[in-house]
């Protein structure tokens, strides 16, 4: 069975810092993995899809890294702002579903 | 074009009442999916369509739980005879594919009095 970690819980940075949240998993055999970030209230709002032949993907100031072979991503955050300020989640596809971490709660001061 | 819409947003019901669930996803797309998401915690799936086949129910905790998407388009969930434990929010999303990106609907949040 997928297991899905997402370390650390909760995160507080100044802004314009740089950040890396990461999520690792236990089970390779995946079709691709998705980040997410989820506003309070809100549903998910899919940030990058890295499929599983992929190494990394990129979107403005968002990097997002795969190592299949060692199980783990990472979601590169560059010059945080206020706005990025949210839950952001990591899942797995790798079957008829996405498997996900527990999430990353992200507060950017300003 | 229009995201993924759910109905109600909040939903309150009694101990023992049934309740049921709207998700109508992107126009067009084939896959859809229900999530569970407890507070605190990220999604738990409960079960996936395709068009109007329902594929994979494995994450459907119980037989009072039951998912239909008679056209291929709109699903429903449906939870009968609800307890405490059903508290919470009730995600559905669509992709274009089964392995392509999931769209995420805002959810319904259940609260079982």
């Amino acid at each position: 069975k997928q297991e899905v970690t997402q370390i650390p819980a909760a995160l507080s940075v100044p802004e314009g810092e740089n950040l890396v949240l990461n999520c690792s998993f236990t089970d390779s055999a995946i079709y691709n993995l998705q980040w997410f970030r989820q506003d309070p209230g809100k549903g998910l709002t899919s940030l990058l899809l890295i499929q599983s032949s992929q190494r990394e993907q990129t979107s403005g100031r968002l990097n997002a890294s795969l190592d299949k072979s060692s199980g783990r991503s990472t979601l590169y955050i560059a010059a945080s702002q206020p706005g990025d300020s949210a839950t952001y989640l990591c899942g797995l596809d790798a079957g008829n579903m996405l498997t996900f971490g527990g999430g990353t709660r992200l507060m950017v001061k300003p | 074009g229009a995201g993924v819409s759910q109905s109600p947003r909040y939903k309150v019901a009694k101990r023992g009442q049934d309740v049921a669930l709207r998700c109508d996803p992107i126009s067009g797309h084939v896959s859809l999916f229900w999530y569970q998401q407890a507070l605190g915690q990220g999604p738990e799936f409960l079960t996936y369509f395709q068009n109007e086949a329902q594929l994979d129910k494995s994450g459907l905790p119980s037989d009072r739980f039951f998912a239909e998407r008679p056209e291929g388009s709109v699903s429903t969930l449906k939870i009968q005879r609800t307890q405490q434990e059903d508290s919470a929010v009730y995600l559905c999303a669509s992709s274009a594919g089964r392995t392509d990106t999931q769209y995420f609907g805002p959810g319904t949040r259940l609260t079982v009095l």
